[in-house]
């Protein structure tokens, strides 16, 4: 069984682009979940989507926004990035809202 | 608001030595708590959770840990640590609101294990 797929893996913007991080969540898994992690720092959880309904929004600016697919695969943008953007983005599924997560390998976002 | 704090930012052990990780939480109401693993490199893995039952949880690797309702803690232990048991550990919980299921990470502990 494939375990959630994140793409790109690796990437690097400039000040001002925008970015779009993909997440494929485990198959049968209705809900994910995206996680910023920045080096030395626990994750901090960005939006959970559960039936493609956004059910939960973290501290995060209005640049940043989700979606989630009839396929339940998921879309992080970021617009107008900053430096301070630069982290792993983690994304998460589950089959449910709250009884385990598992989660991708991440995609290492460098904003120069 | 609530938050998850571990104790420990950096623990250096030689193998064979006994582990414990410290995890407090601040949140009143029912909660559904994890740890979870990154070795260098990988992603992160769940070495087990607690959802309700017996607060003592047994995970992969020979990891368990305990939940202590009234002193709200999780705290991991191993009684015999290997050097492949490197790698940064994270407690997490999720307070089961029922609306959301965001995850609290607490900052993270890195273990490094000696040969």
């Amino acid at each position: 069984d494939a375990g959630v797929t994140q793409s790109p893996t690796h990437l690097i913007k400039t000040r001002g682009q925008h970015v779009t991080l993909r997440c494929s969540p485990i198959s049968g898994h209705k809900s994910v979940s995206w996680y910023q992690q920045v080096l030395g720092q626990g994750p901090q959880f960005i939006f959970q989507y559960y039936e493609k309904e956004e059910r939960g929004r973290g501290n995060f600016p209005d640049r940043f926004s989700a979606r989630q697919f009839p396929n339940y695969s998921s879309e992080l943008n970021v617009n107008a990035l900053l430096l301070g953007d630069s982290a792993l983005y983690l994304c998460a599924s589950s089959s449910s809202r709250g009884y385990g997560y598992t989660f991708g390998s991440g995609t290492r976002l460098t904003v120069v | 608001a609530q938050s998850v704090s571990q104790h420990n930012h950096h623990v250096i052990l030689s193998e064979a030595a006994s582990l414990e990780l410290g995890c407090n939480y601040s949140y009143g109401g029912t909660v559904n708590l994890f740890w979870y693993v990154q070795y260098p490199g990988q992603h992160l893995q769940l070495l087990l959770k607690y959802f309700s039952g017996d607060p003592l949880v047994k995970g992969i690797k020979g990891f368990e840990a305990e939940f202590i309702k009234s002193k709200f803690s999780f705290n991991l232990r191993k009684p015999s640590v290997q050097w492949s048991d490197t790698a940064e550990y994270f407690c997490a919980v999720n307070a089961n609101s029922g609306n959301t299921g965001k995850l609290i990470f607490g900052q993270g502990t890195t273990l490094q294990v000696k040969p």
